[in-house]
C-alpha cells in the first residue's frame, strides 16, 4: 500500500470548490505529520501552494491565492487541500507530500479538471 | 528573483554516467538545501535527495543509494547531480530545488524550482 494515496481526477465546475484528498497508509497517523501541496501544470516544474500541519502551524505560499487552503480529516486519516472558487486556471495536477522516515514521500497526483 | 538555472538536455547511453547542473542566483546559496526530484513523462514526482551546500551533507532516497551523487561548487553558487548506469527507466525530467529545512526536519519542502533538465537513455 502507497504511503500516500491521492485520487488520480477530479472535475469541478468554475466558481465551485474542490476538495483534493491525500490519504496516509494506515498506520501513520495524519496528525503527526506536515502535509505539503504543490500544482504542476503541463511543461512546468512544481510550484509550491502550502503547507499544513495544524492550524497554528500552517504557511501559504508566496504568492498563492487565500482560496487554496489546507486543512486534514483525522478520521480519514487524509489531508486536504480546498480550492474555493474555482477558475479555469487551476486546472492542473496536484500534488501531496510528506517527510517520513528520512525521506520525501509524494502522493501519485490528482489530475484536476475545471468545466 | 531567486533563480534556478539548469543545464540543458542529455541523451546518454545506457550504463553512461550523467551530470546534471543547477545554477542559483538571487539568494545566499549556502542558506538553502537543494533538492533533487524527477518525472518520467506522464508520471508523478519522484524525489532522489537533498544536499546542503554549507555542509556539503547529502540524504539519499534508498532508491537512488549507489548511484546518485549530488555536489557542489560554492564559488559559483552551483549544484550537481550525478546519476550513474544510467537504463532507461532513467528517462525523466530532473529538477532542482531550493528547500527549506528546519531543525530536525521539522518541516521540509522546495519553494523555488529549476525548469527541469531532460535526461534521455537510448541506445
Amino acid at each position: 500500500q502507497a504511503v500516500l494515496t491521492q485520487p488520480s481526477s477530479l472535475s469541478a465546475s468554475p466558481g465551485a470548490s474542490a476538495s483534493l484528498t491525500c490519504t496516509l497508509r494506515s498506520g501513520i497517523n495524519v496528525g503527526t505529520y506536515m502535509i505539503y501541496w504543490y500544482q504542476q501544470k503541463p511543461g512546468s516544474p512544481p510550484q509550491f501552494l502550502l503547507r499544513y500541519k495544524s492550524d497554528s502551524d500552517k504557511q501559504q505560499g508566496s504568492g498563492v491565492p487565500s482560496r487554496f487552503s489546507g486543512s486534514k480529516d483525522a478520521s480519514a486519516n487524509a489531508g486536504i487541500l480546498l480550492i474555493s472558487g474555482l477558475q479555469s486556471e487551476d486546472e492542473a495536477d496536484y500534488y501531496c507530500m510528506i517527510w517520513h522516515s528520512s525521506a520525501v514521500v509524494f502522493g501519485g497526483g490528482t489530475k484536476l479538471t475545471v468545466l | 528573483q531567486v533563480q534556478l538555472v539548469q543545464s540543458g538536455a542529455e541523451v546518454k547511453k545506457p550504463g553512461a554516467s550523467v551530470k546534471v547542473s543547477c545554477k542559483a542566483s538571487g539568494y545566499t546559496f549556502t542558506s538553502y538545501d537543494i533538492s533533487w526530484v524527477r518525472q518520467a513523462t506522464g508520471q508523478g514526482l519522484e524525489w532522489m535527495g537533498w544536499m546542503n551546500p554549507n555542509s556539503g551533507n547529502t540524504g539519499y532516497a534508498q532508491k537512488f543509494q549507489g548511484r546518485v551523487t549530488m555536489t557542489r561548487d560554492t564559488s559559483i553558487s552551483t549544484a550537481y547531480m550525478e546519476l550513474s548506469s544510467l537504463r532507461s527507466e532513467d528517462t525523466a525530467v530532473y529538477y532542482c530545488a531550493r528547500t527549506l529545512r528546519g531543525t530536525e526536519f521539522r518541516y521540509y519542502y522546495m519553494d523555488v524550482w529549476g525548469k527541469g533538465t531532460t535526461v534521455t537513455v537510448s541506445s
